[in-house]
């Protein structure tokens, strides 16, 4: 069965105290691997698209990773905004579901 | 653009009672799907719907009903509601998997539902 883990469950930063968040995936056939942000209360937003290994993508203080196994969002010198939930989810061949990770909660102090 | 559009956003159900969730978008999607978010779990995709017309089910079935019968709408109904429905419930859109684009999905705002 396709299966997503996120690692760690919550991650507490000082503001400028740049860290990784982590996403395994065990799936047959990666189609793609997504990133999104969710905020309390709102719907998840889109971040990023991977579709194959040792591709990566940017977006302001973050950047996403993709191996054969596991993807990392990598954030560099947060800020308090960036607090967030971030998912991981992705999509295999075939399949029409998108199946997310049960997401890193991430709190950044001033 | 309001992008997609849920209601009602809070709604509190007595068991047995039923109710549908609505969605609309305004995007020209042609994909369509509902999410449920319990803590902890992750979203788990419900139904889907590839077009107008068009339904299939997702991971979490049971319990719900679609239907699809314009692109810009994709109602969730829910019959004889049970306390293991009480989620967080979102809908969402992508273009179809034809396009680049496909795998950037828009999502609702949520509608909270309570069932007791």
């Amino acid at each position: 069965e396709d299966q997503v883990t996120q690692s760690p469950e919550a991650l507490r930063l000082q503001e400028g105290e740049s860290s990784s968040l982590n996403c395994s995936y065990t799936v047959s056939g990666l189609r793609g691997l997504f990133w999104y942000r969710q905020d309390p209360g709102k719907g998840p937003e889109f971040l990023f698209t991977l579709y194959s290994a040792g591709e990566e993508k940017e977006k302001e203080r973050l950047k996403a990773t993709l191996t054969k196994k596991e993807s990392f969002l990598h954030i560099t010198a947060p800020k308090p905004e960036d607090s967030a939930t971030y998912l991981c989810a992705v999509q295999v061949y075939n399949n029409n579901d998108m199946r997310f990770g049960a997401g890193t909660r991430l709190t950044v102090k001033p | 653009n309001a992008g997609v559009t849920q209601t009602p956003k809070f709604r509190i159900l007595k068991i047995g009672q039923s109710m549908t969730l609505q969605c609309t978008q305004d995007m020209n999607h042609n994909y369509m799907y509902w999410y449920r978010q319990d803590p902890g779990m992750g979203l788990k995709l419900i139904y889907y719907s590839v077009g107008a017309g068009i339904t299939d089910k997702g991971e979490v079935p049971n319990g719900y009903n679609v239907s699809r019968s314009t692109t810009e709408d994709f109602p969730l109904r829910l019959e004889l509601a049970a306390p293991s429905q009480t989620s967080v419930y979102f809908c969402a859109s992508s273009y179809s998997q034809q396009r680049v684009e496909w795998g950037e999905l828009f999502f609702g705002e949520g509608s909270r539902l309570t069932v007791l």
